[in-house]
């Protein structure tokens, strides 16, 4: 049973237009949201969190979204660089108190020069 | 910045030998956390350790061990490796915060396993 769900597993946009990368959950006990970018044989790289209190947190040229009643959140990338193509997992913590990780399927992006 | 170290990067065993992943937390963090990555899969979490005690745990074999040491560093030790153990581990670390507000863990590079 998948509880974080990137329904997207690629996504190719052009240099310098925004991306959107989505993300659908189904456990509402999630109360921490985090964004990570991988290349492969890396490490997942930390890009941007929210908590469930909070419905925007911006850094830069990341922006994450969250609607808590559409149990849905959401990652803009603007403008969008070459160097941002990798894959991007959505994750969730906080599921009866756990601190683990939940982690979806990921979508590659490809942003093309 | 210090990141999380994790040795060795590649690891290749037959089946039924042991296997030591070893874990360097970033300076000043006391939480430990293992997750494995099959081949085109999500990462799983393992297992977490807090003040070297165990924190939490996940889908983790009975053929799995893992421990924190006062140095705050990690060992996951793997028994009779099978097959599909072949993954990638990844370790991460973050300080311990309660709260909406914290807890964001910072991953190492990851241990490629590969069973034969």
């Amino acid at each position: 049973d998948q509880q974080v769900k990137q329904n997207s597993p690629s996504l190719s946009v052009q240099e310098g237009r925004i991306s959107i990368l989505n993300c659908d959950y189904t456990n509402s006990m999630f109360d921490y949201f985090l964004w990570y970018k991988k290349y492969p044989a890396e490490g997942p790289t930390f890009l941007i969190s929210i908590s469930s209190i909070k419905d925007k947190n911006e850094d830069g040229r990341f922006t994450v979204f969250l609607n808590k009643s559409a149990k849905h959140l959401s990652l803009h990338i603007v403008p969008s660089q070459p160097g941002d193509s990798a894959v991007y997992f959505c994750a969730a913590r906080g599921q009866g108190g756990s601190e683990k990780l939940v982690f979806g399927k990921g979508t590659k992006l490809t942003v093309n020069p | 910045a210090a990141g999380v170290i994790q040795s060795p990067r590649h690891l290749i065993k037959e089946k039924r030998e042991t296997a030591t992943l070893k874990c360097y937390p970033i300076p000043r963090h006391d939480t430990v956390y293992w997750y494995q990555q099959g081949p085109g899969q999500d990462p799983q979490f393992l297992i977490s350790f807090y003040e070297k005690m165990q924190s939490d745990k996940g889908s983790i074999p009975d053929r799995f061990s893992a421990q924190q040491f006062s140095d705050y560093h990690s060992e996951l030790n793997m028994s009779s490796l099978e097959l599909g153990d072949s993954a990638l581990y990844f370790c991460a670390s973050s300080p311990r915060t309660w709260g909406p507000s914290g807890g964001t863990q910072y991953f190492g590079p990851g241990t490629r396993l590969l069973v034969l």
